[in-house]
């Protein structure tokens, strides 16, 4: 059974960077089937897509944050990363990672998430 | 980007009773690339219907999508307590892909 477990720091301070991990055990991330996504989950519960990443590292982000995100992958780890740079209090939120179920959809639907890490940006 | 909007914000059911949640969307989604989601209190969203239609694998069947190009609805033909929960849609057919606001359904 697919499982994913989001890991990093909860807390990060305005201007810096965000960085986020995703572990993903039960199956690999060198799938053509899929690709491998992060969806954020504001404290007044609105869902936003961030990004997403292909086996062949082709990468898709959302472009209200396409100039301050980046996506990586780590095939030997079977791991991806989410880089979220100059932070603000807005960014906080609690961010999932997930199986995205489309191999040529980089932002369709999740069809398994993680169990998502609220990160909180303050000083 | 297409704006969702789903209503009822809150519907209150009783165990039993019909629920029928709509999504709508500010311009037609392309392909009719409308997924389904419950989540319930510090859960992750539950992946429930794809394309509009399309169960997800171990979604029970008194739980159904339908709709297009503007309007789509997910309905519960008759709510178990395990149902009550907030549903979001999401469409992928215009890039980027949105959420709607989410609409709960609570018990009555």
């Amino acid at each position: 059974q697919l499982q994913l477990q989001e890991s990093g720091p909860g807390l990060v301070k305005p201007s810096e960077t965000l960085s986020l991990t995703c572990t993903v055990s039960g199956g690999s991330i060198s799938i053509t089937s899929a690709y491998w996504g992060w969806v954020r989950q504001f404290p007044g519960k609105g869902l936003e897509w961030v990004g997403s990443i292909y086996y062949s590292g082709s990468t898709y982000y959302n472009p209200s944050l396409e100039s301050r995100v980046t996506i990586s992958a780590d095939t030997s780890k079977n791991q991806f990363s989410l880089r979220l740079n100059s932070v603000t209090a807005a960014d906080t939120a609690v961010y999932y990672c997930g199986r995205v179920g489309s191999s040529f959809v980089p932002s369709a639907a999740v069809t398994s998430w993680g169990q998502g890490t609220l990160v909180t940006v303050s000083s | 980007e297409v704006v969702l909007t789903q209503s009822p914000g809150t519907l209150s059911l009783s165990p039993g009773e019909r629920a029928t949640l709509s999504c709508r969307a500010s311009q037609s989604v392309s392909n009719n690339y409308l997924a389904w989601y419950q989540q319930k209190p510090g859960q992750a969203p539950r992946f429930l219907i794809s394309g509009a239609s399309i169960r997800a694998t171990g979604v029970p069947d008194r739980i159904s999508g339908s709709g297009s190009g503007t309007d789509f609805t997910l309905t519960i033909s008759r709510v178990e307590p395990e149902d009550f929960a907030v549903y979001y849609c999401q469409q992928y057919g215009n890039s980027p892909g949105t959420f709607g606001q989410g609409t709960k359904v609570e018990i009555k």
